[in-house]
């Protein structure tokens, strides 16, 4: 089974400052771990992925996640907060299933609001 | 390269009816996955379909059902709607190894009265 827990339902931070989005995981197995942004009446972009290489991940505009096995963790930050940034974020742990392919499952949800 | 399209984009069906949405995948990719976003929660895995064939679901009745073509494009049919069925329902695809991203397409808002 696995499963993914986003600490925060909501976030609120100032246009400059640094952004945190925590996430936890559970997992019976080496997981594949995403985070993915969706914009209001958007579909929904990969910020960024772990595959198991490198634990500390970079993705686009600015982001950047890290793995630590040892806490079940894979949080996201940005250094320094955009308007666009504002967004729901979604932490995903992915499972191979049968055949080719895979199956996301979501966390709940992280609504960021960005201040001027 | 043509990204992921769902039709319609909007829905609005009565409790009881039968309804069928669609989905395009983006070129070269044999894959495609369906989620359920209700509001306010995350997207919850459906089904997929690698090949025409399905691929692994999700807790959801049979009442869900889908169809994948030779293209690759593909169809999710949801009959006896519920007042819960009222959702977003997102299509993904991708190239059908199980490391490779899927990419979501804009999604259908299903709204049953």
């Amino acid at each position: 089974a696995q499963s993914v827990t986003q600490l925060d339902s909501h976030v609120s931070v100032s246009e400059g400052t640094p952004v945190l989005l925590r996430c936890n995981y559970s997992s019976s197995y080496s997981p594949s771990l995403f985070w993915y942004v969706q914009h209001p009446n958007k579909g929904l972009q990969l910020l960024l992925k772990y595959t198991s290489a490198a634990t500390l991940v970079k993705g686009i505009n600015g982001f950047e996640a890290e793995f630590k096995k040892s806490e079940t963790s894979f949080h996201l930050t940005k250094p320094s907060a955009h308007m666009s940034d504002a967004a729901e974020y979604f932490c995903v742990v992915s499972r191979p299933i049968k055949a080719a392919g895979n199956k996301l499952t979501f966390g709940g949800g992280t609504r960021v609001l960005v201040k001027p | 390269e043509t990204g992921v399209t769902q039709s319609p984009t909007h829905l609005i069906k009565t409790r009881g009816q039968q309804v069928t949405l669609r989905c395009s995948s983006q070129s070269g990719h044999n894959t495609v996955s369906w989620y359920q976003q209700a509001l306010g929660q995350g997207p919850q895995f459906i089904f997929q379909y690698y090949r025409e064939e399905e691929n692994g679901r999700g807790n959801f009745p049979p009442r869900f059902s889908g169809l994948q073509f030779p293209n690759y494009s593909s169809e999710l049919n949801v009959n006896a709607l519920e007042l819960d069925d009222s959702a977003l329902y997102l299509c993904a695809s991708s190239s059908g190894q199980s490391y490779n991203e899927q990419f979501f397409g804009p999604g259908t808002r299903l709204t049953v009265l």
